[in-house]
């Protein structure tokens, strides 16, 4: 049982440049996110998804793009990469939205645009 | 989703009881509020969660007051490992209701 695995865990684009980053949750979670840490601030959520097929937008989702064509996979895309884009990806699955279950977040893709 | 305040640091000495307060006094009736913790720029850790009563488990005690308007995370004994940033968040269920949205959290420094 891995849990939620991220990968890569480091990253460097150079501007202009698109890349997917891939996460992957092993414990048959219905709610995947997206969030992104930027340096001393909290998480802000980009994406999320109640279930295969469907995903919806969160606080900052320009520049990004996700998909959930299966239960256990929840890749966001980058298109075109910008400096504001530098900064930490967390992915994160959960059984339900709320109502008394835990969210298990990955450990995280640091990623750089120069 | 209601809205929480965290104090932005708090220290404590290592051994000693650390109290996190959190205020979210907009909480509904059906928002649960939930603790998670990130240490050191790692994926946030779930740490414990109420409704209405308290709660206890390995990690923590969670004290929500009878108006349910705030909280208090209690870690009994702290160490040098419990250094990271404590995030209080206020969560109702399903759909985009169901989204932990995340503050600046309580940075609590242990020390020796």
């Amino acid at each position: 049982n891995a849990g939620v695995t991220q990968t890569p865990k480091f990253r460097i684009l150079k501007i202009g440049q698109s890349m997917t980053l891939q996460c992957a949750q092993d414990m048959n979670h219905n709610y995947m996110y997206w969030y992104r840490q930027d340096p001393g601030m909290g998480l802000k959520l980009i994406y999320y998804s109640v279930g295969a097929g469907i995903t919806d937008k969160g606080e900052v989702p320009n520049g990004y793009n996700v998909s959930r064509s299966t239960t256990e996979d929840f890749p966001l895309r980058l298109e075109l990469a910008a400096p504001s884009q530098t900064s930490v990806y967390f992915c994160a699955s959960r059984r339900t939205g709320g109502e008394n279950t835990e969210a298990f977040f990955g450990q995280g893709t640091r990623l750089t645009v120069v | 989703d209601a809205k929480t305040t965290q104090p932005p640091s708090m220290d404590c000495a290592e051994g000693r009881a650390a109290n996190l307060p959190c205020n979210h006094s907009t909480i509904s009736g059906n928002e649960y509020v939930y603790w998670y913790r990130q240490i050191h720029s790692q994926g946030p850790q779930y740490i414990i969660h109420g409704l209405k009563n308290n709660e206890t488990n390995e990690m923590a005690s969670l004290i929500i007051t009878e108006d349910r308007k705030s909280s208090t995370l209690i870690l009994p004994h702290a160490t040098l490992r419990d250094t990271a940033v404590y995030y209080c968040i206020v969560n109702r269920p399903g759909g985009s209701q169901g989204n932990l949205i995340f503050g600046k959290g309580t940075k609590l420094s242990v020390k020796p």
